[in-house]
């Protein structure tokens, strides 16, 4: 069976630094996505982890512990901006399937 | 490049009329996905094609839908006598490839609205 868990929700304060914790139990492992999706629009590209460790793309990062089936995302220096839901995606074996978290909404308050 | 393009990006349909949902992937991806996300919920897999091709529709609900993927043309969603419960934001996706960090690329989404 397929399990992804995130936070439904998260507050943080502009300027500060936010982790969002993503947990997984899937049938099969080919990677691991973050995405962002700001109201009513399509989800972007944060990052892919496929082996341990992390991954840093500017003010955001992306850990991945396999042995343990659990990703976060870390954002620094959180902006206004930032306020958008963050959807944690699992690949399949066959790398053509993705599989969602319900996401974190993340508000960023002054 | 233009991106992953869907039409219309809003849609109303009575109970019980067709809904078509339109897919045109990136310029050189020849894979196409389709999500739908309910309201507050997240994006759920329904199907995957390639040219002329269904993959995988393990998650496609068995009756009234249908997606297909004709060799000249968009990617068409088709829902039969829609019902209050297909209201949703459905997304398509496109990528190059499959395998290690073949990124999806989604498109807009479509606002489908039953009344």
């Amino acid at each position: 069976g397929q399990n992804i868990d995130q936070p439904t929700e998260m507050t943080a304060t502009e300027g500060a630094i936010v982790q969002i914790n993503c947990t997984y139990q899937t049938s099969g492992f080919n990677g691991l996505f973050w995405y962002q999706q700001h109201a009513g629009e399509a989800p972007t590209f944060l990052s892919y982890n496929v082996l341990d460790g992390l991954e840093e793309k500017g003010r955001f990062s992306s850990f991945l512990s396999r042995s343990k089936g659990y990703s976060y995302l870390l954002l620094k220096e959180l902006q206004m901006k930032d306020s958008a839901s963050y959807l944690c995606a699992v690949v399949n074996n066959a790398g053509n399937m993705l599989t969602f978290g319900g996401g974190t909404r993340l508000m960023v308050k002054p | 490049n233009a991106g992953v393009m869907q039409n219309p990006r809003h849609l109303v349909r009575r109970r019980g009329q067709e809904a078509r949902l339109r897919c045109s992937p990136m310029k050189g991806h020849s894979h196409v996905y389709w999500y739908r996300q309910l309201p507050e919920e997240g994006l759920k897999f329904m199907v995957y094609l390639q040219k002329e091709n269904i993959i995988d529709e393990s998650g496609m609900p068995k009756e009234r839908f249908s997606a297909e993927f004709p060799k000249e043309g968009p990617s068409i969603l088709r829902i039969q006598q829609v019902v209050r419960g297909d209201s949703a934001a459905y997304f398509c996706a496109s990528s190059p490839g499959t395998g290690n960090g073949n990124e999806q690329f989604f498109g807009p989404g479509t606002r489908l609205t039953v009344l």
